[in-house]
């Protein structure tokens, strides 16, 4: 029953590839976000989702994409991987109505490029 | 433009001592503040947060933190801590509730 769930964990790929990570929240919010965390552990926002429309794109390469296919859902595809592109990239989810700020995080997706 | 600095990347202390983590932000509008935790390899948890009020906010594990608008800071402390509050801390701020902009964290290294 975990709220904000991404898969894989874990992943390894070479340069050039193009690999998908898919998010779920069930918690019933309606924003959704994509962060990414560098190996010095800074923290800095890519994109966020409002009921499956694009809010927030932030200065990122155009080789990610982001998809929304509903306000549960939040995926993120890289093409052409770089060596630059590992890093940790974690889902989050935010509440509506109160507009408080918090959010709510999945553990994490560890991408690996070789 | 809002910003958060946390001067601090590491700071080592030992078992049941007090420790305090700063926190210092940049913001020409209000802001929402929050001190998060991450323990290793898994995602961020709230440890606590300012919207109003009250300027002395308590949150989980024993923890709370001072806003100080006079000096712009929001800094973390806890009493005695703890080897399992081993882990990595970070500020952020949001003005009004939208985009969550993180400070690059503190490593709380708690020693026996």
């Amino acid at each position: 029953d975990t709220a904000v769930s991404q898969t894989p964990k874990y992943l390894v790929t070479q340069m050039g590839n193009d690999k998908s990570i898919k998010c779920e929240q069930n918690l019933g919010h309606d924003t959704m976000y994509w962060y990414k965390q560098d190996s010095k552990k800074f923290l800095k926002i890519m994109f966020s989702y409002n009921n499956k429309e694009l809010i927030i794109n932030e200065t990122v390469p155009n080789r990610f994409s982001p998809k929304s296919p509903d306000k549960a859902h939040l995926n993120l595809h890289i093409n052409s991987l770089e060596l630059g592109d590992s890093a940790v990239y974690f889902c989050a989810s935010r509440p509506d109505g109160l507009h408080t700020g918090e959010l709510f995080f999945g553990e994490g997706s560890r991408l690996t490029v070789l | 433009a809002q910003s958060v600095t946390q001067l601090d990347s590491q700071v080592p202390v030992f078992e049941e001592a007090p420790v305090e983590l700063r926190c210092n932000y940049s913001s020409s509008v209000s802001v929402y503040l929050f001190w998060y935790v991450q323990y290793p390899n898994q995602g961020l948890q709230l440890l606590l947060k300012y919207l109003s009020g009250s300027t002395l906010v308590k949150g989980i594990n024993g923890f709370e933190a001072e806003f100080n608008k006079s000096q712009t800071s929001f800094h973390l402390r806890k009493p005695s801590v703890h080897i399992s509050d081993t882990a990595e801390y970070f500020c952020a701020v949001t003005p009004g509730g939208g985009k969550l902009i993180f400070g690059s964290g503190t490593r709380l290294l708690v020693r026996p």
